[in-house]
């Protein structure tokens, strides 16, 4: 499977509390991309980081990538109950017929708590 | 920028009945357009890749001649579920992007319930 797979399966913290989730994969990459879907809505772009990129930050949000161990981790620092989403990974394979496609991960449940 | 509009949100039908759903790039145009299913607390599942003018390209498992996808203009992409039957409830999310190497943009998804 190209699928990343996502570490922990759910996360709960309490508000002002940092979340790390992590993600890895199995394929060669173009890029990484982070989304959050909240419960029966699609998903919303969060971050996306290149296979030459190593980290990014986006407000609170810190995406770092490790291209030798096929792995990415995204951080939330000083959390909010509006946070509570699910986080999913999603690769780009950087070969042929495969372009532009995004493979998920399962997601990672996060629960933050006032 | 980069909405992208899915409609309908929530059908219920009986089985049988065929469902088309819609999804459109309102502020751009989209090189392609993917679709995606998703069950309760799972992942997303990539079915089809859709590219302006050409046929889709079907994810391996995935029926085209159940899940019929046309991809109109640059801005419109239709999924049509075939003879839905129970098994085929799902929610149904498309997305669009405008280049490689980049986001994509998402639908809010479609609540398919087959009776």
């Amino acid at each position: 499977s190209q699928q990343g797979e996502e570490d922990p399966q759910a996360l709960s913290i309490q508000e002002g509390e940092n979340a790390t989730m992590n993600c890895s994969y199995k394929t060669s990459i173009n890029n990484l991309q982070w989304y959050r879907q909240n419960s029966g809505r699609g998903l919303v772009h969060l971050i996306l980081i290149r296979s030459n990129e190593r980290e990014k930050h986006s407000g609170r949000l810190r995406v770092t990538l490790d291209t030798s161990k096929k792995s990415s981790s995204l951080l939330i620092t000083a959390s909010r109950a509006a946070d509570t989403a699910s986080y999913f990974c999603a690769t780009e394979p950087d070969r042929g017929s495969t372009l532009g496609r995004l493979y998920f991960g399962r997601g990672t449940q996060l629960t933050v708590w006032p | 920028g980069a909405v992208v509009s899915q409609h309908p949100s929530w059908v219920i039908c009986k089985s049988g009945t065929s469902v088309k759903i819609e999804c459109r790039s309102l502020d751009f145009q989209a090189t392609t357009m993917f679709w995606y299913r998703q069950f309760p607390k799972q992942s997303l599942m990539l079915m089809a890749t859709s590219n302006e003018g050409s046929k889709a390209t079907y994810e391996q498992g995935v029926e085209k001649d159940k899940f019929l996808i046309n991809h109109a203009s640059l801005t419109l992409s239709t999924l049509t579920v075939t003879s839905a039957h129970p098994e085929d409830s799902s929610f149904y999310i498309c997305s669009a992007i405008t280049g490689l190497d980049q986001p994509q943009h998402f639908g809010d998804g479609t609540r398919l319930s087959i009776l």
